[in-house]
């Protein structure tokens, strides 16, 4: 089983959608989660980080996080063309590390 | 702020040979520098961590003896890929963080092609 686990997608919506994304995880050390986001042939970009349980919202993306089911989703709202891209879970562990485990990646396409 | 930077973003080599691939921060130091390959359609992989100054450690099934990484100041870390084979062929990607447990910064990656 793998640390994390993700559906790959793809996953297709119009213009404007709501678009849910999740990810789930088998081992209660982690402790730091990150959404990234990356388009076609480059390197990801980090969008956003929580590091405890309920939800971080900035501007159309909201994070939630909820350790006791380890699961974390990430929503964006009024999704746009734009937002076309694979986007990454990833976590740390805790301690001094910041060695990141990632899901496997949710290819998302916005039809406009 | 927090750039970081790869050099070549495509390369393309013959099989047997060396290829040298660059990443530096580059408004930042980076204490830790982390190497990733990514296949199509599939999700990053870490290959190794390195510390500037010290040996880097290799994630399990990582040859390093085929994959050199050295990390030699705070701004650069470099990965070679030796004897270069068609199955290396995938898109490796940097990172780097200031201080253990904190963000890391990608670049940009670099796509290797081997003939």
């Amino acid at each position: 089983q793998k640390e994390v686990e993700q559906d790959p997608g793809p996953l297709s919506v119009p213009e404007g959608a709501i678009v849910s994304l999740n990810c789930t995880y088998s081992n209660s050390a982690f402790q730091y989660f990150m959404w990234y986001r990356q388009y076609s042939r480059k390197g990801p970009e980090l969008l956003m980080y929580t590091y405890s349980s309920g939800n971080k919202e900035d501007g159309r993306f909201t994070a939630q996080v909820d350790k006791s089911s380890k699961y974390i989703s990430l929503f964006i709202r009024d999704s746009q063309p734009s937002d076309s891209a694979t986007y990454l879970c990833a976590m740390i562990k805790g301690g001094a590390t910041n060695k990141l485990i990632f899901g496997t990646g949710t290819l998302l396409a916005v039809q406009p | 702020g927090a750039v970081v930077s790869q050099h070549p973003s495509w390369v393309i080599c013959k099989s047997g040979t060396s290829v040298k691939i660059e990443c530096r921060s580059l408004d930042f130091q980076a204490t830790t520098m982390f190497w990733y390959r990514q296949f199509p359609k599939q999700s990053l992989m870490l290959m190794a961590t390195s510390n500037e100054g010290s040996k880097a450690t290799y994630e399990q099934g990582v040859e390093k003896d085929k994959f050199l990484i050295n990390h030699a100041s705070l701004t650069l870390s470099t990965l070679t890929v030796t004897s270069a084979h068609p199955e290396d062929s995938s898109f490796y990607i940097c990172s780097a963080g200031e201080e253990p447990g904190g963000e890391q910064y990608f670049g940009p990656g670099t796509r290797l092609t081997v003939t």
